[in-house]
């Protein structure tokens, strides 16, 4: 079952924060991130395999909460380079498929 | 190689006639995935390979979708009787094992006519 992900999209300033909200209607084995440039695959950020693990990349952050079956993704201190669309992807177990959002777009601009 | 190869990057065909999209993963890697993008649409799933499992083709959308894995290594999806609505980007990615980092290919870019 597909995540439901949001906002579709959303504009920064440089250095403003945003939240990526994904969720999900059944229990989750694992939690993956996500980012695509535009024309470009889309390229790894982090995975978070047990519930309540927050990871970290640079100023990115991510949380699952594995009791509501949420993950989070948190863009700190945005930078242009941010700007891309973010999928996040749920695999319900070890043997399932990772299967991604829709996707949010997002557009940090000086 | 050192990433996921895909070809063609670029097929443009017309109506009714069958497709052949090929993937070349990373060497050792046993997962191998396939995605379909359509303009400004998220990532959706179609198929999933893991080592000599039977594949997992719950996204597949039509019977005129089919995909193999030769050796553990090589896959083609290959898509029959195209339709206009199967003009999209197909991704392959890979991993070592189904849980790990997937990494994608550049993408077939199809047009259907």
């Amino acid at each position: 079952q597909q995540p439901v992900q949001s906002p579709q999209a959303v504009i920064l300033r440089e250095g403003e924060d945003a939240v990526i909200n994904c969720s999900s209607s059944k229990a989750l084995y694992s939690v993956h991130w996500y980012r695509q440039k535009h024309g470009e695959a889309p390229v790894f950020l982090m995975i978070l395999l047990k519930g309540g693990e927050q990871k970290g990349h640079e100023k990115i952050s991510a949380s699952f909460n594995e009791k509501k079956q949420q993950s989070s993704l948190y863009l700190t201190a945005s930078q242009l380079s941010y700007s891309g669309t973010y999928f996040c992807g749920f695999r319900n177990s070890g043997n399932t498929p990772l299967v991604f959002g829709k996707g949010t777009r997002l557009s940090v601009i000086a | 190689g050192a990433g996921v190869s895909q070809s063609p990057s670029n097929k443009v065909t017309e109506k009714g006639k069958d497709v052949e999209l090929r993937c070349d993963p990373i060497s050792g890697h046993t997962a191998l995935y396939w995605y379909r993008q359509s303009l400004g649409q998220g990532l959706e799933f179609l198929i999933y390979f893991q080592g000599n499992s039977a594949p997992d083709k719950s996204g597949l959308p039509s019977d005129r979708f089919s995909a193999e894995r030769t050796g553990g290594s090589v896959s083609t999806l290959t898509i029959q009787r195209t339709q206009q609505e199967d003009s999209a980007v197909y991704l392959c990615a890979s991993s070592l094992r189904g849980a790990n980092v997937l990494t994608f290919g550049a993408g077939s870019r199809l047009t259907v006519l």
